[in-house]
């Protein structure tokens, strides 16, 4: 199994919703990452974990709340977002974070609007 | 009225021809190098990596080609078919540093 499963495929929130997207790898990567990706643009990077640990958080909004319930799971917890935050939020694995030549597995993105 | 955005670089190929598809690095430091392929609705696809203890490094149909004086690397496609169509993103890294996209080449490939 060499995949990453995203959940919503597509998600459309209002401003004061609650709402959370999940990612799931079963290649026992202990690298998980979230990016957002607005149209015409590149991914930029939000969190890294790291064998479950939070290691990099690139000063994200506190709107945006990542947890890793444990090495398969990653979720992206919203609150109060924006239209601004309206993209594609791609989730990524690897197999750690500590050596150069590390590739990404990425999933295939929730696509969130926010009206 | 006028209408002002950001508009990806695009390469236009006609199918059967060969793709050339170039990215410039800044980060002297950088030491491995990959390339993506997002197609249109999915995820960036792992294409191809190099090491920079490497020139060249060849695949099925591509091949990365790396030039660490001017800081520069290409991906190569050899008889682009209409699945090529896609954005390729390069991806430098410097050791324990994070992965960070480039801006990304539209490939269109016309019949």
């Amino acid at each position: 199994d060499t995949e990453v499963t995203q959940t919503p495929k597509h998600l459309v929130m209002g401003m004061t919703n609650k709402k959370s997207l999940k990612c799931e790898q079963h290649m026992g990567h202990r690298a998980m990452y979230w990016y957002k990706q607005k149209a015409k643009k590149p991914p930029e990077l939000m969190f890294v974990y790291s064998y479950e640990k939070l290691s990099i958080n690139e000063s994200v909004p506190s709107r945006f709340s990542p947890e890793c319930p444990n090495s398969s799971l990653l979720n992206l917890h919203l609150h109060a977002l924006q239209p601004e935050d309206s993209a594609l939020y791609l989730c990524a694995s690897s197999r750690w974070t500590g050596s150069t030549n590390e590739k990404l597995f990425f999933g295939s993105g929730t696509q969130l609007s926010v009206l | 009225g006028e209408s002002v955005g950001l508009h990806l670089p695009t390469l236009s190929v006609q199918e059967g021809d060969n793709s050339i598809i170039n990215c410039a690095y800044s980060n002297s430091a950088s030491d491995y190098f990959i390339w993506y392929k997002q197609e249109s609705g999915k995820g960036p696809q792992f294409i191809i990596d190099i090491r920079s203890n490497m020139d060249k490094r060849q695949g099925q149909r591509v091949t990365v080609l790396l030039n660490k004086t001017v800081k520069h690397l290409s991906l190569q496609i050899a008889a682009t078919q209409p699945g090529d169509s896609a954005v390729y993103f390069c991806a430098p890294k410097a050791p324990t540093d994070k992965l960070i996209f480039g801006t990304g080449t539209r490939l269109q490939v016309f019949p």
